[in-house]
């Protein structure tokens, strides 16, 4: 049972817009920063979002991140096939002392 | 380009021990912290344990607790984990990833090595 809470699945037509929450609590989204990674099938995980809504240079701005409260999502928009994977939220935990993951979300594009 | 390139993982008996290595480049290792990153086969990503970049911090996940150790030696650009007592739930491929800061509480990691598999079974 992971700390932060997301859906175990997400689906989409190519071009459409997903979103994919991340739920947590007052010791970890609620006080801390908020990361998502992106791991295609067979890969090490990658940054995607940094900083709740921050884009590493690379990602294209069809991702983007939002934070309000404890919660936290992804958006993902002009859905393509080559986004089909893996994609996980984090955050530090102050009561934990430590990173706490999502049990990730598996994204298929139909 | 940031590479990192971990190493050490195998089959070990139940009980046993294990080091793993990450070997850094492209970057000023000392000015990062370290984490490392679990992923047993077919499930999610699973937060190991995080060193501050002068080595002198560092945070567990309690299921590894008193039983892994990480550590760093900047003059080598390299990190390791010392994993002792291991269990077949430590099963797992064993990612490296720098993180965006220097000191902790980690913020996020910026980039992951690929990975080492450790199997833990007799």
């Amino acid at each position: 049972q992971s700390v932060l809470t997301q859906p175990p699945s997400a689906s989409g037509t190519p071009g459409q817009r997903v979103t994919i929450s991340c739920s947590g609590s007052s010791s970890n989204i609620g006080s801390n920063t908020v990361s998502w990674y992106q791991q295609l099938p067979g890969t090490a995980p990658k940054l995607l979002i940094y900083s709740n809504n921050q884009r590493p240079s690379g990602v294209p701005d069809r991702f983007s991140g939002s934070k309000s409260g404890t919660s936290a999502s992804l958006a993902i928009s002009g859905l393509q096939s080559e986004d089909e994977a893996d994609y996980y939220c984090a955050a530090w935990d102050d009561s934990l002392n430590g990173v706490v993951f999502g049990g990730g979300t598996k994204l298929t594009v139909l | 380009e940031v590479q990192l390139l971990e190493s050490g993982g195998g089959l070990v008996q139940p009980g046993g021990s294990l080091r793993l290595s990450c070997a850094a480049s492209g970057f000023t290792f000392s000015s990062y912290a370290m984490s490392w990153v679990r992923q047993a086969p077919g499930k999610g990503l699973e937060w190991v344990s995080v060193v501050s970049g002068s080595g002198g911090s560092t945070y567990y996940a309690d299921s590894v607790k008193g039983r892994f150790t990480i550590s760093r030696d900047n003059s080598k650009n390299t990190l390791y984990l010392q994993m002792n007592s291991l269990r077949a739930e430590d099963t797992a491929v064993y990612y490296c990833a720098k993180e965006s800061r220097w000191d902790l509480p980690t913020r996020w990691s910026d980039y992951w090595g690929q990975g080492t598999l450790v199997t833990v079974s007799s």
